[in-house]
């Protein structure tokens, strides 16, 4: 199984301030046929089902703010929000689709400091 | 309107079964998915099957005792449980595949609680 380890596991970020989240992947994710990394992020909110922010890595999904930005390919990601917002506040995950089973990160809480 | 509703999650006693139900409206024709929450705790995948049912996937957790099925006339999808244990205690939500194993809309989950 792919593995997905995320960091840090928590962190606390200022108003209009810059959060970034990583993940790792324990294998490649980058379908090289196609050179698509299979790898989705979500956001949930207390009391949500998740919500998926990003897929293929960097595609951003319709009505998602453009502060928020995917980066990476192979077996590093980054989720980036570039001026934190207090409806920000969630825990965030990683998601591999490139073999079952889809494995999540465990997440990442973030806060407002 | 895309709309996923989960429904069949209750108490239940290890080695018990529950049927679970997710009703889907607003789309037909997409591969479907079962990810677990445990209270407190991360998100698990479960379970996936094709648009037209005729793949099916599973977690090495639930394998061999929970089956994932849908009936696509009624745009329904299952997962039938068996065997349950208190590890699999969680919300169990049904969610939607966008293209494989993004998952872009979620229903609201069910509860089921495994407990003597």
């Amino acid at each position: 199984d792919i593995v997905m380890t995320q960091s840090p596991d928590s962190l606390a970020v200022s108003l209009g301030e810059r959060a970034t989240i990583n993940c790792k992947s324990s294998q490649t994710v980058l379908y090289s046929s196609s050179n698509k990394n299979y790898l989705a992020w979500y956001q949930q909110r207390p009391g949500q089902p998740p919500n998926l922010l990003m897929s293929w890595a960097s595609t951003r999904e319709s009505g998602v703010p453009d502060r928020f930005s995917g980066s990476g390919s192979g077996t590093d990601f980054t989720l980036t929000i570039s001026s934190l917002q207090a409806e920000d506040v969630a825990v965030y995950y990683c998601q591999q689709y490139y073999t079952t089973p889809w494995t999540f990160g465990q997440g990442t809480k973030v806060e407002i400091k | 309107e895309v709309q996923l509703l989960e429904s069949g999650g209750g108490l239940v006693q290890p080695g018990g079964s529950l049927r679970l139900s997710c009703a889907a409206s607003g789309f037909t024709t997409y591969a479907m998915t079962w990810v677990r929450q445990a209270p407190g705790k991360g998100l698990d995948w479960v379970s996936a099957i094709s648009s037209n049912g005729g793949s099916t996937f599973y977690a090495d957790s639930v394998k061999g005792r929970f089956t994932i099925s849908r009936d696509i006339s009624k745009n329904m999808l299952y997962l039938q449980m068996n065997s349950l244990r208190v590890e699999d205690t969680a919300v169990y939500y049904c969610a939607r595949s966008q293209g494989w194993g993004d998952l872009d809309y979620w229903g609201q989950g069910t509860l089921v609680t495994v407990s003597s």
